[in-house]
């Protein structure tokens, strides 16, 4: 069971966009439309920010978009800004077993 | 609104058994849409899946845990609970519980605050 390939940094000043990579198989994210992003503070749980690919749940910023092609899943963060700076993690159902549920290592996003 | 609350020993023995309870109110357990589920962090590292109660009390467990992890419910107390048996090192994290609607397809849409376990001697 391997975990989902994040790059460990990205960055972006106030007002850019930024596009942080999530890469599996087809064991995975390409098989699959169920993969779903978290944002994570420091000391903080994780808070859902996409499920199933591109779906916001209510109360989510839509500054906050995210696609997929192939094995590789996208979240992009539009309009960045300074409370944006947290960890992002991206997860998806892997079909290695009956249910199996693979995160990837986590992306620290800095707002320069 | 939703909320759940992880309890349990913050600190266990090496070889010992750790034990969990995720309380959860303003939703049931029991009801059908959801399943509830257990994910750990080690400090400072990333997220791993520990499996998963559905409201019919049936489990899915992560492949590399599952000869130790047993998921279990508690309807009259809407509470699950966690069992991880012979624990080392490696497993001193912080335990989170979260709730999965069957509409979101394995996204987690609430979560706990999270309860750190140590394991140490």
């Amino acid at each position: 069971q391997s975990a989902l390939t994040q790059p460990a940094s990205v960055s972006g000043s106030p007002g850019q966009s930024i596009t942080i990579s999530c890469t599996g198989s087809s064991r995975d994210i390409g098989g699959y439309n169920y993969v779903s992003w978290y944002q994570q503070y420091p000391g903080k749980a994780p808070k859902l920010l996409i499920y199933k690919v591109v779906n916001r749940p209510s109360g989510i910023s839509s500054r906050f978009s995210a696609s997929k092609s192939g094995n590789t899943a996208s979240l992009t963060i539009s309009g960045l800004q300074a409370e944006d700076e947290a960890e992002y993690y991206c997860c998806s159902y892997s079909s290695t077993s009956i249910v199996d549920v693979i995160f990837g290592g986590g992306t620290k996003l800095t707002v320069l | 609104q939703l909320q759940l609350q992880e309890s349990g020993s913050g600190l266990v023995r090496p070889s010992q058994t750790l034990s969990l309870t995720c309380a959860v109110s303003g939703a049931s357990i029991s009801s059908d849409g959801y399943s509830w589920s257990w994910v750990r962090q080690p400090p400072g590292r990333g997220l791993e899946w520990i499996g998963y109660i559905y409201h019919s009390g049936r489990n899915y467990y992560n492949p590399s845990l599952r000869s130790r992890v047993t998921i279990s419910g508690d309807r009259s107390k809407n509470q699950f609970s966690l069992r991880l048996t012979s624990v080392t090192a490696a497993d001193t994290a912080i335990y989170y519980c979260a709730r999965a609607p069957y509409n979101y397809d394995y996204g987690f849409d609430f979560w706990g605050q999270g309860t750190l376990v140590t394991v140490s001697s």
